[in-house]
């Protein structure tokens, strides 16, 4: 079975500071991946997807996340931290060839402070 | 176009009473999922629907049943309700190849006493 491992459940930032939210995944071949952000009392909406077009993905909001093959890892990061990025972020993962059943990590909960 | 809509929004149940949550989709999408979120425990896949007229178990399948209803619905069950399905219900749809973005509804929130 697929997992995916989000280190930290909670992560505070000062507002202007780099995010940096982890996720590693377990898998013998690379598997597509997806950050999810989760507003408060909202769906999941897409953050960025990485499906072996480039290792390194933009996304939304300034957002962006890096392949790393060799460390299966996939972390999001961005460069400055704003009081509208205070949410909850989940990395998902499902595997090539397999349908497209989703693995989600148990999500880290970003707080930024002023 | 409204992506994936869930009804009801928010519902009260006691032990024991039965209650159906609904899902649609107007994206065309032939794959439909239902989610539980627990604090702590991420988003765990109770039942999904590869394409219309086929339904899977997915990870935490029991006490739950689902109908796939035509290609835009699909209906989650809960014949007997338990304090155990006290959660947050999240409906998601896709294409049905691997690496499709899934798109989420708003959810429900159960609160079973």
């Amino acid at each position: 079975a697929q997992s995916v491992t989000q280190l930290g459940s909670h992560v505070s930032v000062s507002e202007g500071a780099l995010v940096l939210l982890r996720c590693n995944y377990s898998s013998s071949v690379p598997p597509y991946l997806f950050w999810y952000v989760q507003y408060p009392n909202q769906g999941l909406q897409l953050l960025l997807k990485y499906t072996s077009a480039a290792t390194l993905v933009k996304g939304i909001n300034g957002f962006e996340a890096e392949f790393k093959k060799s460390e299966t890892s996939f972390h999001l990061t961005k460069p400055s931290a704003h009081m509208s990025d205070a949410a909850e972020y989940f990395c998902a993962v499902t595997l090539r060839g397999t349908g497209n059943q989703f693995y989600f990590g148990t999500g880290t909960s970003l707080t930024v402070i002023p | 176009n409204a992506g994936v809509t869930q009804t009801p929004k928010f519902q009260v149940l006691k032990t024991g009473q039965s209650m159906t949550l609904q899902c649609a989709q107007d994206m065309n999408h032939n794959s439909m999922y239902w989610y539980r979120q627990d604090p702590g425990m991420g988003l765990r896949l109770i039942y999904y629907s590869a394409s219309e007229g086929t339904t899977d178990k997915g990870e935490v399948p029991n006490g739950y049943n689902v109908s796939r209803l035509n290609k835009r619905e699909f209906s989650l069950r809960l014949e007997s309700a338990a304090p155990s399905q006290t959660s947050v219900y999240f409906c998601a749809s896709s294409g049905t190849l691997s690496g499709e973005t899934q798109y989420f509804g708003p959810g429900t929130r159960l609160l079973v006493l």
